[in-house]
């Protein structure tokens, strides 16, 4: 069964430090997320990406997030100069459509910010 | 706004009980509803879904009914095992936006 694939599993890094956090969606997926987890709170919405740009983003997704799709495979975030308040699991997810279908995650990223 | 409230957890039941994990939302529009299940060291996967009010979503033995007179989509199994042990997310789409609204997940331990 597809899957969406998330790496590096855990990235620990030094505050201030630029990290990029790579996922490679469901092929024939169209609709690409990320979601950030701090550890013991709610699965919270960073941003959306369809058709090569960003579609909707949350107050979390500032300007020091950006997110990419180099290649027809992979979709990156990136965080310019990471904070302490940085550190959570990182989501990546995938849809087919838009409207009120399922998203599919990957296993998410763990970032430590020290 | 749009908003999904879940009952606090942890919930420790023994093999073989009754699960009942509670959820309710608020919403702008017409939502989708899901629960997503996250096992330990696993991302998140889907549980089940439902699309309308009064649709059942059914999935591994678990159940969930969109009751949008109660704005809830309760999620039930009739009878828990160990290997249910994981962290329950109730969540919302909205037909116009392409994100998620998340509960705050509910723990589940089951003991044999």
């Amino acid at each position: 069964e597809p899957e969406v694939t998330q790496t590096p599993s855990h990235q620990v890094t030094q505050m201030g430090q630029e990290v990029i956090l790579r996922c490679v969606p469901i092929s024939n997926h169209l609709y690409f997320y990320w979601y950030r987890q701090i550890l013991g709170q709610k699965v919270e919405f960073l941003v959306s990406f369809y058709n090569n740009e960003i579609s909707e983003k949350s107050e979390i997704f500032d300007d020091q997030f950006s997110v990419e799709r180099p290649d027809g495979s992979n979709f990156t975030l990136k965080i310019r100069s990471t904070k302490l308040e940085d550190s959570a699991m990182y989501f990546c997810a995938s849809s087919e459509a838009k409207a009120g279908a399922e998203q599919y995650f990957g296993p998410g990223t763990r970032l430590t910010v020290t | 706004g749009n908003s999904v409230t879940q009952m606090e957890g942890p919930v420790t039941l023994s093999e073989e009980a009754f699960l009942t994990i509670n959820c309710t939302y608020t919403a702008t529009g017409y939502p989708s509803l899901f629960w997503y299940v996250q096992y330990p060291g696993e991302g998140l996967q889907l549980l089940l879904k439902a699309t309308k009010a009064d649709d059942k979503g059914s999935n591994k033995g678990f159940e969930a009914t969109y009751r949008k007179e109660t704005t809830s989509f309760h999620l039930e199994k009739g009878s828990v095992q160990v290997s249910d042990s994981a962290v329950y997310f109730c969540a919302l789409s909205l037909y116009n936006f392409n994100k998620f609204y998340f509960g705050s997940g509910t723990k589940l331990n089951v003991k044999p």
